[in-house]
C-alpha cells in the first residue's frame, strides 16, 4: 500500500487558474516537503515542513502556498497558473531529529498541465 | 547554491555486467549523498547513501565517495533488467531550516536482456 499518497496523480489547467495538490503521509514521519520536476530539469526543492510548519522556502513565487491542516498532511496550493507550472509535483516526508535517518520518501507525484 | 553534476547522461549494459554511474558536487560542507532510483511514471526511491570517505557496500550496490575530489559513484554489479531506471545522485544539507536535497538531472540506466 502505498505511503504518501497524492491526489489528483494527473491534471490539466487553463492559464489563470487556480489547483490543489493533495499529500498524505502515513509514515509517522514529522518532516514533509514539496518538490518538483520540470522536463529535462533536476528534480528541484521547493518546501519544508516541520510539526506543520514552514522551515525553508526556495520558491520566489507567491502563487505556490502550501498548506498544512492536520501533521500528516501538506497540500500545494497554485494559483494564477502558467504554462512554465507545468511539472511533475512530488511530496516527501522524512523523519527528522534524533532517530532519524534523514531518508526521504516520496510519493508518485501529480504531474501538471497548464494550457 | 550546491550543485550536482552526473555523468552519462545514459548509459546501455548487458544483463549481469557491471553499471558505474559518476556524481560531483559541489560543497565539501555537503552531508551524507544519496542515490535515489526512479522508474517512470513513478517517485524517487531511496538506495543507498553514504557520509564517510571511502566505499559502502549493500548487496549489489557500491557506493564510493571521496569529498577531496568532491566525487561519488555508484557501481551495480550484474546487472538486471529490473534494474533499468533512471538514477538520481542527491547531496542532503541538514542545518536549522531543516533537511533539504539537491538532486542531479539523473543518469539513465538500460540494461539489455
Amino acid at each position: 500500500d502505498p505511503k504518501i499518497i497524492q491526489k489528483p496523480k494527473y491534471l490539466v489547467a487553463v492559464t489563470g487558474s487556480e489547483k490543489i495538490l493533495i499529500c498524505e503521509q502515513y509514515l509517522g514521519h514529522n518532516a514533509m516537503y514539496w518538490y518538483r520536476q520540470s522536463a529535462k530539469k533536476p528534480l528541484e526543492f521547493m518546501f519544508s515542513y516541520s510539526y506543520q510548519k514552514l522551515m525553508d522556502n526556495q520558491t520566489a513565487s507567491s502563487r505556490f502556498q502550501p498548506q498544512s491542516s492536520k501533521k500528516n498532511h501538506l497540500d500545494l496550493q497554485i494559483t494564477a497558473l502558467k504554462p512554465d507550472d507545468s511539472a511533475t509535483y512530488f511530496c516527501a516526508s522524512s523523519q527528522e531529529g534524533q532517530g532519524g535517518t534523514g531518508q526521504l520518501y516520496f510519493g508518485e507525484g501529480s504531474k501538471l498541465t497548464v494550457l | 547554491q550546491e550543485k550536482v553534476q552526473q555523468s552519462p547522461e545514459s548509459l546501455i549494459v548487458p544483463e549481469g555486467a557491471m553499471s558505474s554511474l559518476n556524481c560531483t558536487f559541489s560543497n565539501s560542507a555537503s552531508q551524507s549523498i544519496w542515490w535515489y532510483q526512479q522508474h517512470p511514471g513513478k517517485g524517487p526511491e531511496a538506495l543507498i547513501s553514504i557520509f564517510s570517505n571511502g566505499n559502502k557496500k549493500e548487496g549489489r550496490l557500491t557506493v564510493y565517495l571521496n569529498r577531496a575530489s568532491l566525487h561519488v559513484s555508484l557501481h551495480i554489479r550484474d546487472s538486471q533488467p529490473s534494474d533499468s531506471a533512471v538514477y538520481l545522485c542527491a547531496v542532503s544539507m541538514t542545518n536549522s531550516a531543516g533537511n533539504k536535497l539537491t538532486f542531479g538531472i539523473g543518469t539513465r540506466v538500460l540494461v539489455r536482456p
